[in-house]
């Protein structure tokens, strides 16, 4: 079944804690994206990935880190996380990430940062 | 940057009527124009989009409406059952980007 796989569905932790969300797709898509979402705003692009050691800034990047060592694999880091990161992250995936595309999301992972 | 603001924020409905969700954007070179719908626990899916270079779109139940001049378009659904119920979020993308711009999202109640 083509899907995006993330992990953990839930995590609750500490300030300062570094933490990794992982993000795997199985669909050989090319482009890979994390969007965290806030009641009132949407959903936000944090960093996004065209291919394999390809990543860019998406709006609100600060705080976070990712690496696309691998095409399926594009895994979110929190180095040290801090309350104002609690949020409901999705991963998502696409073709070729050209723009005029579908996106495929993950079933997204709720981070408590206490 | 693009800038989309979603039109209301909740929507009640009875079942069988009609629903409109409007979102207008900022950037006039954006083209593309996606509708997600996210159900309760999963990720948005994809449920119709709409090109630049059209109107209109129709699939079955759900169409979107596209009017560049005024920067706006706007998610339809017909017929509405209980399982429309959700959260629906639009979007828009510009052409030299590939970061999607969402609206901030339309919490749907079909009620029975």
């Amino acid at each position: 079944e083509a899907q995006v796989t993330q992990n953990p569905r839930y995590l609750i932790t500490v300030t300062g804690k570094k933490l990794t969300v992982t993000c795997s797709q199985n669909m050989n898509h090319e482009y890979m994206s994390w969007y965290r979402q806030d009641p009132g705003l949407g959903l936000r692009q944090i960093y996004y990935s065209m291919n394999v050691e390809v990543t860019d800034k998406g709006d609100v990047p600060e705080g976070y880190k990712v690496s696309r060592k691998e095409k399926r694999n594009f895994p979110l880091i929190l180095e040290s996380p801090s309350p104002n990161q609690t949020s409901l992250y999705f991963c998502a995936s696409s073709l070729s990430g050209t723009g005029v595309e579908k996106l495929f999301f993950g079933s997204g992972t709720q981070l408590s940062v206490l | 940057g693009e800038n989309v603001e979603q039109h209301p924020s909740t929507l009640s409905v009875q079942e069988g009527d009609s629903a409109v969700i409007k979102c207008t954007y900022s950037d006039s070179a954006s083209n593309y124009f996606p509708w997600y719908k996210q159900e309760l626990g999963k990720g948005p899916q994809l449920i119709i989009d709409i090109r630049s270079n059209v109107g209109e779109k129709k699939d079955q139940r759900i169409a979107v409406t596209l009017n560049k001049t005024a920067k706006h378009f706007s998610l339809h659904i017909t017929e509405t059952q209980p399982e429309d119920s959700a959260v629906y979020f639009c979007a828009a993308l510009h052409p030299w980007g590939q970061n999607f711009v969402f609206g901030p999202g339309t919490r749907l109640s079909v009620l029975p």
